[in-house]
């Protein structure tokens, strides 16, 4: 069973527009939520994230929101550039229980970035 | 060297051979994990380790040993293992087990033929 859900394999965007990236969840307990960005042959690279306490966090062009109720986030890229293409992947961290401090990946989305 | 190193980056072994991977981390963090992702799957936890002390096991297969000597280095052993377990290997540190974030090395290429 899948606690992390990314159901887009893939995006295709053109270059200056906006990308958006979606992640669902089915844990309650989890409580906090991170984006990382992989290149091919590299690790994953720590990204943006957010507590659920809050439902916006911002990073330059780099938004995430999070929808508790719907437990769903979405990360927005805005301007999209070309050197943004790569895997990104949501995370969830549980909050207590014997899970805590565990991660839980979702599968990634390819962004790709068209000039 | 800064941030999360591993070695080799590629690898490619038999099935009876035995063969380690290395994780090194100088972040001064004092927790350890290592991650397996294969093809079109999330990456799944493998192992966690707090302070050198193994504090995770996530049901993994014994042909896999882990080993953590100190809280900058830590090593996965590898033994008699099947085609099945081809995969990137990820080592990951955080400044200890509820840390928020993770650091990733780049990762080890497995391939078992």
């Amino acid at each position: 069973d899948q606690q992390v859900k990314q159901n887009s394999p893939s995006l295709s965007v053109q270059e200056g527009r906006i990308s958006i990236l979606n992640c669902d969840y089915t844990n309650s307990m989890f409580d906090y939520f991170l984006w990382y960005k992989k290149y091919p042959a590299e690790g994953p690279t720590f990204l943006i994230s957010i507590s659920s306490i809050k439902d916006k966090n911002e990073d330059g062009r780099f938004t995430v929101f999070l929808n508790k109720s719907a437990k769903h986030l979405s990360l927005h890229i805005v301007p999209s550039q070309p050197g943004d293409s790569a895997v990104y992947f949501c995370a969830a961290r549980a909050a207590g229980g014997t899970s805590y401090g565990k991660l839980t990946f979702g599968q990634g989305t390819i962004l790709t970035v068209h000039p | 060297e800064t941030g999360v190193t591993q070695t080799p980056r590629h690898l490619v072994m038999g099935m009876t051979n035995k063969k380690s991977l290395k994780c090194e981390q100088h972040l001064g963090h004092n927790a350890m994990y290592w991650y397996k992702q294969s093809a079109k799957k999330p990456l799944e936890l493998m192992f966690v380790y707090n302070f050198k002390e193994q504090t995770e096991n996530n049901s993994v297969p014994s042909r896999f040993s882990p080993e953590c000597p100190n809280s900058s280095h830590l090593f996965l052993h590898l033994h008699t293992l099947q085609p099945e377990d081809s995969a990137l290997y990820l080592c990951a540190s955080s400044q200890d087990p509820a840390g928020e974030t993770q650091y990733f090395g780049p990762g080890t290429r497995l391939l078992v033929l």
